[in-house]
């Protein structure tokens, strides 16, 4: 069974701040790994990373994919306020037709 | 276009009681899911749809039911309700058209509770 684990759970940091998101997997025959935002609504979609592509940027936030060691990590450099969400972690697994498989997400929270 | 729209968007039932989630996508894609979220935790995925006439089973579909008749809607009923189907209730869409594809597109969200 395909698992999602991301960490830490939740996270305080200060206007400004660097932080770093971790999301380690275990998948059958691995397709892609998406990362997602929500703000007290639906998440929406920030990255896609696969095998041809492991490594996005967009503004502040950038992502990584280890194909090797299993894992993501999503930065988000000079935190804001509006940074304050939920980051949720998905893998695709080729192998189930199109299921995503989530991990519980990390809370993040960015004080003035 | 709309994206993914489902209905209600609030809705308060009984225990016992039967209801129907709606969703509809006008985006033409294959896949269709739904999801449930408990406050603090991540999505759980209920059933899914990778084409009309086909639906199977997520990581939760005990006292769910699905049907996919058309391309673009796929209903979700809740058959005696419980207080265990308190949750918020997502449906999503996508394509897997190429290997660069694969985002899902959420609808708003439907909050359930069951008193």
């Amino acid at each position: 069974e395909d698992k999602v684990v991301q960490s830490p759970l939740s996270l305080v940091v200060h206007e400004g701040d660097t932080v770093t998101l971790n999301c380690s997997y275990e998948v059958t025959n691995f397709r892609s790994l998406l990362w997602y935002k929500q703000e007290k609504k639906a998440p929406t979609f920030l990255f896609m990373l696969t095998s041809s592509g492991i490594e996005k940027k967009s503004g502040r936030l950038s992502s990584i994919l280890d194909k090797k060691e299993l894992f993501s990590i999503l930065n988000i450099t000079a935190t804001q306020t509006g940074d304050s969400a939920v980051y949720l972690c998905a893998v695709d697994d080729r192998t189930n037709a199109g299921k995503s498989t989530f991990g519980d997400g990390t809370t993040l929270t960015v004080k003035p | 276009n709309a994206g993914v729209t489902q209905t209600p968007k609030f809705r308060i039932l009984k225990i016992g009681q039967s209801m129907t989630l709606q969703c509809t996508q006008d985006m033409n894609h294959n896949y269709m899911y739904w999801y449930r979220q408990d406050p603090g935790m991540g999505l759980k995925l209920i059933y899914y749809s990778v084409g009309a006439g086909i639906t199977d089973k997520g990581e939760v579909p005990n006292g769910y039911n699905v049907s996919r008749s058309t391309t673009e809607d796929f209903p979700l009923r809740l058959e005696l309700a419980a207080p265990s189907q308190t949750s918020v209730y997502f449906c999503a869409s996508r394509d897997l058209w190429t290997e660069n594809t694969g985002e899902l597109f959420f609808g708003e969200g439907s909050r359930l509770t069951v008193l």
